[in-house]
Formats: C-alpha cells, sequence, structure tokens
C-alpha cells in the first residue's frame, strides 16, 4: 500500500543512453513533482504538473521530458544521458497546488551514468 | 548565495540531549517554513510546517521562525537513537507549490 512509488529503485546505465523513471501515487493528489537530489543531499524541484498540466518547469536541460498520461501517474524520460545526471531522483505529490499542501515523496531512483 | 542556507553537519550526540538545527534564508518572501526529514535510502517525509514567526510544538519537536532574522529552527527534546536521519528545512513563497529545500544536516543519536 506504497503512497508514492517509483520504478525502478537502481538505474545503472551508460552514457548516452535514454532511459525512463516510472512514478505513480495512489493517494488521490492532484499535483506530483519531479526533484532531483545530488550527491550533497541538495533537492532541487525540476518539474510539476497539477491534473496532468505542466505548471512548474525549472531551468532544466531539455533532454528532460516528463509526462503525465493521468493524474497518478508522472513518469521521467531522459534523452542522451550525461554524467552529470547521475542523482537521486524523487517523485512527489501533494493534494493540491495550494501552499499548505505537504509533499509526499517517494523513495527514489538512484541512477548512475558511467 | 543559496537561497536557504543550512549546515550539512555531521551532528553527533548522546541518547536524550537537545538537539538545535538550523537554518538561514535570504528571500523576505518566503512566507512558509517546513521541516523534514530524510532517512537513508529513503524519500523527506515532512515533520513540522509554520507559517508565522514564534514556535510551533508538536510532542518532541518544536519549531521556531524567526522572519527578522530569516532564521528558523528546530529543536527535538530528549533525542532517540531513531531520530538518527538528515534534517531539510524548506520554505515557501505564496503561489504554486515551489520548495526550496536546504541542503540538510545529518544528525546521529548515539545509544
Amino acid at each position: 500500500d506504497t503512497a508514492v512509488s517509483q520504478t525502478p529503485k537502481y538505474l545503472v546505465t551508460q552514457m548516452g543512453n535514454d532511459k525512463s523513471i516510472k512514478c505513480e501515487q495512489n493517494l488521490g493528489h492532484d499535483t506530483m513533482y519531479w526533484y532531483k537530489q545530488d550527491s550533497k543531499k541538495f533537492l532541487k524541484i525540476m518539474f510539476s504538473y497539477n491534473n496532468k498540466e505542466l505548471i512548474i518547469n525549472e531551468t532544466v536541460p531539455n533532454r528532460f521530458s516528463p509526462k503525465s498520461p493521468d493524474k497518478a501517474h508522472l513518469n521521467l524520460h531522459i534523452n542522451s544521458l550525461e554524467l552529470g545526471d547521475s542523482a537521486v531522483y524523487f517523485c512527489a505529490s501533494s493534494p493540491d497546488r495550494g501552499v499548505q499542501s505537504p509533499l509526499h515523496f517517494g523513495n527514489g531512483t538512484r541512477l548512475t551514468v558511467t | 548565495q543559496k537561497e536557504v542556507e543550512q549546515d550539512p553537519g555531521p551532528l553527533s550526540v548522546p541518547e536524550g540531549a537537545i538537539v538545535s538545527l538550523n537554518c538561514t534564508y535570504s528571500n523576505s518572501a518566503f512566507q512558509y517554513f517546513m521541516w523534514y526529514r530524510q532517512y537513508s535510502r529513503k524519500g523527506p517525509e515532512l515533520l513540522m510546517y509554520t507559517y508565522s514567526s514564534g514556535n510551533k510544538e508538536d510532542g518532541r519537536f518544536t519549531a521556531q521562525v524567526d522572519k527578522s532574522s530569516k532564521y528558523i529552527s528546530l529543536f527535538i527534546r530528549d533525542s532517540q537513537p531513531s531520530d538518527s536521519a538528515t534534517y531539510l528545512c524548506a520554505v515557501l513563497s505564496g503561489g504554486y507549490q515551489k520548495v526550496t529545500f536546504g541542503t540538510g544536516t545529518k544528525l546521529q543519536v548515539i545509544p
């Protein structure tokens, strides 16, 4: 009964490859996010979707493309992977996009690019 | 300058100690202040949420905000080994949910 689940948990791949990370939430939340946490534990927002609509798009290379087929799912596709993409990617959701909606995080996808 | 600054630690304390974790932020537009706890290999989880200056208490945890000096603190009383984790402060201005996180302080409570 995991609330926010991400697959895969670990992803090891070579430079130049294309990969996808999937996220699903069963909390009935309207808003979903992708965050990136680097090796120094700095957690930074990448994207946010509200009811399948993109509402936050931070300065992220266009090799990263989020897709939300429905409000319970938010996937992240990464083209032409680079060494600097190695990080932990967290999916999160919140009840709505209001400021007092707490974020619920998944347990992360650890991406290593070699 | 990062928008939210936090001492990365690590901070080691004996069980039962009072722990003080601190953050400073640069933008006075930030109105909402949060503390998240992150265990190793897990996602962050919300611990405390406060809007105004002053103190907010929840069990052994007290969050304190001083907007005049742009300083936020988390106090943990009677610390337990299960409190060992990384603590992330976070801030938010109005509008969409664009939370800005500090880099986290790693806490170890030694039995």
